[in-house]
């Protein structure tokens, strides 16, 4: 079975454009979370969806928003982006009750 | 609120030696524990949970933690380490009692990264 894809695994913007990040679950997973991991750091919480509802969100601001379709696959959006918007973000699924979460890759997001 | 600590930035050690790698959490409520590993270019990939019950716990490539309340700790370790380690480890916690809304919200340290020596 595959895992989780994200799409495109690069990406470099210049500030002040927008960006959108794409994310498939795993088969037969229905939730999905939003990480954002900038050098050096542990992953940060963006966003959870389940069943195309947001179930949870991080501390950022409005600039960053999501929205899960009815094959739970993924979109991230960043509008208006910042030099500090830099870096890997990744996307994790699981089951309803699951306590493991399961990532992809990442994209590398690089704001010139 | 939650957080995780992670006492080691970086941790160089010799093959076939041991290693521990610490992780301290502060939390309000019950948490469950993880450690994941993150190769380069890669995502995070789970090694080990503890959920309830015995408090070691063990997990794949021949790693182990152990959970302790009272020190609110969460250390990882590994009795013979490979070159193949070689990578970046990160703690993290999520409220054991998600009411199935935060099963997807973990708090991850800061990260250590431990390389392997030949």
């Amino acid at each position: 079975d595959a895992g989780v894809t994200q799409s495109p695994t690069h990406l470099i913007k210049t500030r002040g454009q927008q960006v959108t990040l794409r994310c498939s679950p795993i088969s037969g997973h229905k939730s999905v979370s939003w990480y954002q991991q900038v050098l050096g750091q542990g992953p940060q919480f963006i966003f959870q969806y389940y069943e195309k509802e947001e179930r949870g969100r991080g501390n950022f601001p409005d600039r960053f928003s999501a929205r899960q379709f009815p094959n739970y696959s993924s979109e991230l959006n960043v509008n208006a982006l910042l030099l500090g918007d830099s870096a890997l973000y990744l996307c994790a699924s699981s089951l309803l009750n699951g306590e493991k979460l399961f990532f992809g890759s990442g994209t590398q997001l690089s704001v010139l | 609120a939650q957080s995780v600590t992670q006492l080691d930035s970086q941790v160089p050690v010799f093959e076939e030696a041991p290693v521990e790698l610490r992780c301290n959490y502060s939390s309000s409520v019950s948490v469950y524990l993880f450690w994941y590993v993150q190769y380069p270019n890669q995502g995070l990939q789970l090694l080990l949970k503890y959920l309830s019950g015995s408090t070691l716990v063990k997990g794949i490539n021949g790693f182990e933690a152990e959970f302790n309340k009272s020190q609110t700790s969460f250390h990882l370790r590994k009795p013979s380490v490979h070159i193949s380690d070689t990578a970046e480890y990160f703690c993290a916690v999520r409220h054991s009692n998600a009411g199935g809304t935060s099963y997807g919200k973990l708090t991850f340290g800061q990260g250590t990264i431990l390389t392997v020596h030949p």
